[in-house]
């Protein structure tokens, strides 16, 4: 079945530094891809998507490209901030139809230390 | 605009007991899926409802059921309770469109603890 791999956790970077969380998918077809963030004690928040190869999707000085070639939508950002602090999942979602669920990934846990 | 709200935000209940939790989606979405997010560990689809009918289920055992109602909201029903389904429960609301481009929009989740 579809299944969504991330490094494991936790990442602990100083304030600045530069991030990456690896993410690599298993699918059938051509899946939409998603990066959503958990931040202490909340629900689950959309950080940024794509939905074809080679696009990149951006938000909040995050990015991840879709990588068709090596299945893969690794999440960076250049100078993560204390504010950063959060689970990081990578998710997937089947494009053939309207009812198909997310799958996630296990979640990146990130501390950013100042 | 309204967000994904869910009721209430911390439960606990003995083994065996019956559970319902609520979600409101997001104000003109018309599709509700509801998730178990175990501690440690990515959230797993439970089901789906659109125009008030179950739409696609996860592997999860029939004492887990759901409604949703004509405004579009939602309940979680799950009886029987054992310890394991200690969890916090997500729901995510969409606008299923003919495309299939629609983004899940989360709620912040109720935790449930069964002792």
């Amino acid at each position: 079945g579809d299944s969504v791999t991330q490094m494991e956790g936790p990442v602990t970077l100083s304030e600045e530094a530069f991030l990456t969380i690896n993410c690599t998918y298993t699918a059938t077809g051509y899946p939409s891809l998603f990066w959503y963030v958990q931040y202490p004690g909340e629900g689950l928040q959309l950080l940024l998507k794509a939905t074809k190869a080679d696009d990149k999707g951006s938000n909040k000085g995050f990015e991840a490209t879709y990588r068709k070639e090596t299945t893969s939508f690794h999440l960076e950002k250049g100078s993560v901030q204390v504010s950063d602090s959060a689970v990081y999942f990578c998710a997937l979602r089947k494009r053939n139809s309207g009812n198909t669920p997310l799958v996630f990934g296990k979640g990146t846990r990130l501390s950013v230390i100042a | 605009e309204t967000g994904v709200t869910q009721s209430p935000t911390h439960l606990i209940k003995t083994r065996g007991q019956q559970v319902t939790l609520r979600c409101s989606s997001q104000s003109g979405h018309n599709t509700v899926s509801w998730y178990q997010q175990a501690l440690g560990q990515g959230p797993q689809f439970i089901f789906q409802y659109y125009r008030e009918e179950e739409n696609g289920r996860g592997n999860f055992p029939p004492r887990f059921s759901g409604l949703q109602f004509p405004n579009y909201s939602s309940e979680l029903n799950v009886n029987a309770l054992e310890l394991d389904d200690s969890a916090l429960y997500l729901c995510a609301s969409s606008l299923r469109l003919l495309a299939d481009t629609d983004t899940q929009y989360f709620g912040p989740g109720t935790r449930l603890t069964v002792l």
